[in-house]
């Protein structure tokens, strides 16, 4: 079973740049045909898609954040990552990564952007 | 971008049966589409339910069941326990972007 566990900065100033990472065990990231996929959820609403890395070399972005996120793998790490640029309050959310297909998601890590 | 459609909020008697849909605003929903189900419940975060129109993980309970029905995909408990309270998602695959609904709150009471 794959386990996935994301870390990164709680809190991020507005402007800034968030820079998340999705460790992966129980598994290699390289192998297979699967998604790696960001989500995030503010608090009290509903779930977004952010966008993911098929283990093709293919991305595919949400259009609504496309021009400020970008997510990569690092297969010497076992891990991938995201990055999301020009961040506002809006951007305070919970961010999960997950392994599509099946049900492979971490538990999620609180982002707050605030000064 | 497409719109996913769901149920804002459902409620069941324990040990009832209820069906939860996920609609497009694309059109039929296809099992090309790849649906998921998602439960969450509060101050948790999500669980894969049914993945791929009908497929479960280990945990899944065998009371859930997913389907295609009237051209949408649908998330069917049968014979409903308190537990199953929370929220449900749907999650539409159009060739690469996902776009998850609004939720639907299912309420056992």
């Amino acid at each position: 079973q794959v386990q996935l566990q994301e870390s990164g900065p709680g809190l991020v100033e507005p402007s800034q740049t968030l820079s998340l990472t999705c460790v992966v065990s129980g598994g290699s990231i390289s192998s297979g045909r699967y998604s790696w996929s960001w989500i995030r959820q503010p608090a009290g609403k509903g779930l977004e898609w952010i966008g993911r890395f098929y283990t093709t070399g293919i991305t595919n972005y949400n259009p609504s954040l496309k021009s400020r996120v970008t997510i990569s793998l690092d297969t010497s790490k076992n891990e991938f990552s995201l990055k999301l640029s020009s961040l506002t309050a809006a951007d305070t959310a919970v961010y999960y990564c997950a392994r599509f297909p099946g049900d492979s998601w971490g538990q999620g890590t609180q982002v707050t952007v605030s000064s | 971008q497409a719109v996913v459609t769901q149920e804002p909020s459902v409620t069941v008697s324990p040990g009832g049966t209820v069906t939860l849909t996920c609609g497009s605003s694309t059109g039929t929903v296809s099992s090309s589409l790849y649906p998921y189900w998602l439960q969450q419940k509060p101050g948790q975060g999500p669980r894969t339910l049914i993945f791929d129109t009908n497929n479960k993980p280990s945990w899944t309970p065998a009371r859930f069941s997913g389907s295609l029905l009237g051209g949408k995909a649908a998330l069917t408990l049968s014979g409903a326990q308190p537990e199953d309270e929370a929220e449900y998602y749907c999650l539409l695959w159009f060739s690469g972007f996902a776009v998850f609904g609004g939720g639907t709150k299912l309420t056992v009471l």
